[in-house]
């Protein structure tokens, strides 16, 4: 079966300009996260759903960070007026219900502003 | 809080040698998980070891935990040059939204 898919791969935006950022996860894994990756660190977690509820958004970095999973399945993080600070990359991973299951992340996507 | 510290930081072997990584943290844990991340790419899972094991083998890794030390190592034996990557571990207590992720061990691996 397919795994986590992430799009774009590679996202270039100029200052200001709003992203938008997809995840489709493994299909019936009622667990997803985003995550943020700057170069040389570990993930750092974002938000949490479980099915469509947002659960956690504790780390999303300002009120320019959003994200939905509308249906439970595919989720969007979005990123209003974009700054240089927000150049990393974007990971999502979904897991099976639980909070014990290993994770399973996509490719991520790189998002690059200037 | 559940965050793993992998040490050494950086690690280069040539191939054929055994690489080995370790892992500290500072909480009770229901398992531990150790994960591996190609340059550019997502993290894939590895093994998990539950907190009532002391060892795991998968294939050419050898996990260890140890939690009256609070430590597990991961090893790699024979290692390819298709090993190299960053290596992260992840001690969850139970709650995989309280991950906090180190900075990996970064491996590399010379033909």
């Amino acid at each position: 079966g397919a795994g986590v898919s992430q799009s774009p791969r590679y996202k270039v935006a100029k200052r200001g300009q709003d992203v938008a950022l997809r995840c489709d996860p493994i299909s019936g894994h009622v667990s997803l996260f985003w995550y943020q990756q700057a170069l040389g660190q570990g993930p750092e977690f974002l938000t949490y759903f479980q099915n469509e509820a947002q659960l956690d958004k504790s780390g999303l970095p300002s009120d320019r960070f959003f994200a939905e999973r509308p249906e439970g399945s595919v989720s969007t993080l979005k990123i209003q007026r974009t700054q240089q600070e927000d150049s990393a990359v974007y990971l999502c991973a979904s897991s099976r219900q639980g909070d014990y299951s290993p994770l399973h992340f996509g490719n991520g996507t790189r998002l690059t502003v200037t | 809080s559940q965050q793993g510290e992998e040490d050494p930081q950086a690690l280069s072997i040539q191939e054929g040698e055994n690489a080995t990584m370790n892992c500290s943290y500072k909480t009770s844990i229901n398992n531990l998980q150790w994960y591996r991340q190609n340059s550019g790419r997502g993290l894939v899972h590895l093994i998990l070891i539950r907190s009532n094991e002391r060892e795991k083998h998968s294939g050419r890794l050898r996990v260890t935990l140890d939690t009256s030390k609070k430590s597990s190592s991961l090893l790699i034996t024979a290692s390819r040059a298709a090993d190299t990557a960053s290596y992260f571990c992840a001690p969850n207590a139970g709650n995989n939204r309280k991950l906090i992720w180190g900075l990996g061990t970064s491996l590399a691996v010379n033909p």
